[in-house]
């Protein structure tokens, strides 16, 4: 399985909309709706912040979502602010019980 | 609450073998799946493979078939990864995360064990 494709890196300033993508294949994204987006701080585990394309857990903010269209899918965050600045990476479920994880975006807040 | 508590860092020589651990509390151990994820020094998120203790068995991701070995300990809710023939490229956190049953996310993680393979 090769690596969903992220961007390696996506600013904005406090407050405003980023959206990060995540492009994969018709063996994965494309054939199930089974993605995930990890958030990770420096140093930490990856914190999970939307299942299922667009679920967001209990206890995360209603300023992720996510979407999807074909092989790709989509993180939004809304009203950017300090905290969100992390390293993000999708994942899907893919054929035969495997899992494949993008390569990661760094998100900076300027 | 649920935790997954991992075992402390290793430094290994090539081609020797680790066994790293993974210790579930605060949910029933057998109703979830147990994933393991692996990251290299400032790289992204690989997958290594999952076990199914209600089922009793696992599945390793073609890249590490032969080298990784899972295997559980229902009494003591505990997870391990064998993983052989190290290499250079190994070096890396090795993580473990749990998966609530046919939802294909990983809700808990644990803490992380640094495995560094150097001679």
């Amino acid at each position: 399985q090769s690596a969903l494709t992220q961007p390696a890196s996506v600013s904005g300033s406090p407050g405003q909309s980023i959206t990060i993508s995540c492009t994969g294949t018709s063996s994965d994204i494309g054939n199930y709706n089974y993605v995930s987006w990890y958030q990770q701080h420096p140093g930490k585990a990856p914190k999970l912040i939307i299942s299922d394309v667009t679920s967001r857990p209990s206890g995360v903010s209603s300023r992720f979502s996510g979407s999807k269209s074909g092989n790709t899918a989509s993180l939004t965050i809304s009203g950017l602010q300090a905290e969100d600045e992390a390293d993000y990476y999708c994942s899907s479920y893919a054929t035969n019980n495997d899992y494949v994880f993008g390569t990661g975006t760094k998100v900076t807040v300027l | 609450q649920v935790q997954l508590v991992q075992s402390g860092a290793e430094v290994e020589k090539p081609g020797a073998s680790v066994k790293v651990s993974c210790k579930a509390s605060g949910y029933t151990f057998t109703s979830y799946y147990i994933h393991w994820v692996r990251q290299a020094p400032g790289q992204g998120l690989e997958y290594v493979g999952v076990i199914y203790p209600s089922a009793g068995t696992s599945f390793t991701a073609q890249k590490f078939r032969g080298r990784v070995t899972l295997t559980w300990d229902t009494h003591t809710s505990t997870v391990y990864m064998e993983l052989s023939s190290l290499r250079s490229d190994d070096t890396a956190v090795y993580y473990c995360a749990r998966e609530q049953p046919h939802t294909c996310n990983f809700d808990y993680w644990g803490q992380g064990t640094l495995v560094t393979v150097s001679s």
